[in-house]
């Protein structure tokens, strides 16, 4: 089953902070968040996979809340370069196994 | 660093036709993946593979086989090429130690292929 992401876009400007979560409906293995610029291929940021586990790299961070069955992906002091769409990638009993499925997506803009 | 190469990047094919996109890594990785994005939409799981010789289905499997003989490649085969199979594909590769979840998946630049 899709994990749920929202919200499904942000528009910020240089400086600000977002928030993008992911939920799902049943307990998760782990959860991976990538970014996707406009006519790339995603590109990995990090994953979690323990509950209650908090990473993070630069102004970057996402935490897991295991019992909640959600994520959240932490964008801080937010630039230019962070524009595109981020997904949130799970692993779970509800996707049958070691199989990643991704959320529809949550779009970023950030402006000058 | 070749990484996840996918061929061809672009193709535009007839309703009807078959075609085959190419995939294969060399990262020695056991995980490969077949995804599908419609425009401006998320990423779709067609088929996946735990090791050669073994595939399994994931969300969206109609209209599409694979098949993986070796570690390194991983071809999708599309039947009866129809308009709604119009989308950008990504292979994918992950490798996975026995009895562990997560790892990252590491993507190839992207298939677009157009049904008309």
């Amino acid at each position: 089953q899709q994990p749920v992401q929202s919200p499904q876009a942000v528009i910020l400007r240089e400086g600000e902070d977002a928030v993008i979560n992911c939920s799902s409906s049943k307990a998760l293995y782990s959860v991976h968040w990538y970014r996707q610029k406009h006519g790339e291929a995603p590109v990995f940021l990090m994953i979690l996979l323990k509950g209650g586990e908090q990473k993070g790299h630069d102004k970057i961070s996402a935490s897991f809340n295991e019992k909640k069955q959600q994520s959240s992906l932490y964008l801080t002091a937010s630039q230019l370069s962070y524009s595109g769409t981020y997904f949130c990638g799970t692993e779970g009993p509800n996707t049958g196994g070691f199989k990643t499925i991704f959320g529809a997506g949550t779009r970023l803009f950030v402006k000058a | 660093n070749a990484g996840v190469t996918q061929t061809p990047k672009f193709r535009i094919l007839k309703i009807g036709q078959s075609m085959t996109l190419q995939c294969t890594q060399d990262m020695n990785h056991n995980y490969m993946y077949w995804y599908r994005q419609d425009p401006g939409m998320g990423l779709k799981l067609i088929y996946y593979s735990v090791g050669a010789g073994i595939t399994d289905k994931g969300e969206v499997p109609n209209g599409y086989n694979v098949s993986r003989s070796t570690t390194e490649d991983f071809p999708l085969r599309l039947e009866l090429a129809a308009p709604s199979q119009t989308s950008v594909y990504f292979c994918a590769s992950s490798y996975r130690a026995e009895g562990l979840s997560g790892n990252t998946i590491y993507f190839g630049e992207g298939s677009w292929l157009t049904v008309v």
